[in-house]
């Protein structure tokens, strides 16, 4: 079955320190984003990736890192800068980034401060 | 600012009669529009597309409009059934560019 696999399902993180959220899809899409929400607010664009190696900020990336280095995967780092960090982080792939096409999600990482 | 809004308040609808919500945006001018369904713990899953030139657009048992001159667009949910219960997403995006602004989510509740 073809689709996006996060990983973990739920994560802790402690104080200063970084934790990297897994994002896998077999979709042979090229690009590939990285999403927050917080309750009662509307996914808010982190980071988004157009191709192997590329990527580019999105609206909040400011705490956060990523990279791309195959096509299938786009790991987000979220790094002690990132003081609030507690949300719900979505994955999504598209075929491209260049023209409007649907984009589908995997299930979510939900980060909690410990 | 660009601002999507999207009713706060959920949307009880009895099984069977049409739900309707609203999605209106302000200084922005999408030529695209899409509508996702998220459910509780889960990631949006894509529902339909409308373009600018396009008015309406059905798939099933849902339909969507798109009013650029209102700056609206509406999203129907026909014979709803308890299935439907979910929180609606809408997005916009520039033609070109798949970057979407996502309104927060608008929950409808279908009472059996």
């Amino acid at each position: 079955d073809g689709g996006i696999t996060q990983s973990p399902k739920y994560l802790f993180r402690k104080e200063g320190q970084n934790v990297t959220l897994s994002c896998e899809q077999n979709l042979n899409h090229d690009a590939m984003y990285w999403y927050r929400q917080d309750p009662g607010q509307g996914l808010r664009l982190i980071y988004y990736s157009q191709i192997v190696n590329d990527f580019q900020k999105g609206d909040i990336a400011e705490g956060y890192s990523v990279s791309r280095e195959k096509k299938e995967s786009f790991p987000l780092t979220v790094t002690s800068a990132q003081k609030n960090p507690t949300a719900f982080y979505l994955c999504a792939s598209s075929f491209s980034v260049d023209s409007n096409q649907p984009q589908h999600f995997g299930d979510g990482t939900r980060l909690s401060i410990l | 600012s660009q601002k999507i809004e999207q009713n706060s308040e959920a949307l009880n609808i009895q099984e069977g009669k049409t739900a309707t919500l609203t999605c209106n945006y302000t200084n922005y001018s999408p030529a695209y529009l899409q509508w996702y369904r998220q459910d509780p713990g889960r990631g949006p899953v894509f529902l339909l597309l409308i373009r600018e030139n396009e008015k309406e657009k059905r798939k099933e048992r849902l339909k969507v409009t798109f009013d650029t001159t209102l700056k609206q667009s509406l999203f129907h949910i026909t014979a709803s059934q308890p299935a439907d219960s979910a929180t609606y997403l809408c997005a916009l995006a520039h033609y070109g560019n798949n970057r979407l602004a996502f309104g927060k989510g608008n929950q409808v509740v279908v009472i059996p």
